[in-house]
């Protein structure tokens, strides 16, 4: 069965420092990943993805997310972070093995301090 | 542009009285998706609709049950609701496949359950 860890709750940044969000995995062969941010009482909108080739993945909003194959990760980077970027993030796992679903982290919500 | 769209944004229904909500999609997606998800946890498969085949996650409570009348809409029926079935609500779509990089779920803004 495949599982995602992401293990900081809560992250606080100040406006304009750089951010990581980690994300683990658990899957028996290389998943499809995904990083989705929510902001309060929104639906979740994609970030980006991995699903094969660059193991560095460009997404929208100026993240990117690197697929460590060794560490079984994928953490989300973001160079200077905006206040806009406040929001629930969310880590995913997918794979035609099981059937397409996605498996989710418990998400890390982000706090960006001005 | 293609979406999905989720009404009402907000329900509020009386303990034990049925509720259904609501999901309509543009993208002609083959797969409608939905999930509950409680405060600041992550979102959880209720069930999915392959086309007309529905798929029921073996933790789901007989309280809901799920319509797919075509391929644009799909809903979302709790019989009896509880207390904690006050939730937001979310539908997602997507084609059968992970494969392709434009493959992933495409989620609604949600609809919110306040059970009194």
């Amino acid at each position: 069965a495949q599982s995602v860890t992401q293990p900081d709750i809560h992250i606080t940044v100040s406006e304009g420092a750089s951010l990581e969000l980690r994300c683990n995995y658990s899957y028996g062969a290389t998943p499809y990943l995904f990083w989705y941010v929510q902001s309060p009482g929104q639906g979740l909108q994609l970030l980006l993805k991995y699903f094969s080739g660059d193991t560095l993945v460009q997404g929208i909003k100026g993240f990117e997310a690197e697929f460590k194959r060794s560490q079984s990760s994928f953490n989300l980077r973001k160079p200077s972070v905006h206040w806009s970027d406040a929001a629930e993030y969310f880590c995913a796992v997918g794979a035609a093995a099981a059937g397409n679903k996605l498996t989710f982290g418990g998400g890390t919500r982000v706090l960006v301090k001005p | 542009d293609a979406m999905v769209i989720q009404n009402p944004r907000y329900q509020v229904t009386q303990f034990g009285k049925p509720v259904t909500l609501s999901c309509s999609q543009t993208l002609n997606h083959n797969v409608m998706y939905w999930y509950q998800q409680k405060s600041s946890q992550a979102p959880k498969l209720l069930f999915h609709y392959y086309d007309k085949d529905f798929n029921n996650e073996a933790d789901t409570p007989d309280n809901f049950q799920s319509r797919r009348p075509n391929t644009s809409f799909c809903f979302l029926d709790i019989r009896s609701p509880g207390l904690g079935d006050a939730a937001m609500y979310l539908c997602a779509t997507s084609r059968p496949g992970l494969a392709r990089k434009t493959d992933t779920q495409y989620f609604g803004p949600g609809t919110r359950l306040t059970v009194l």
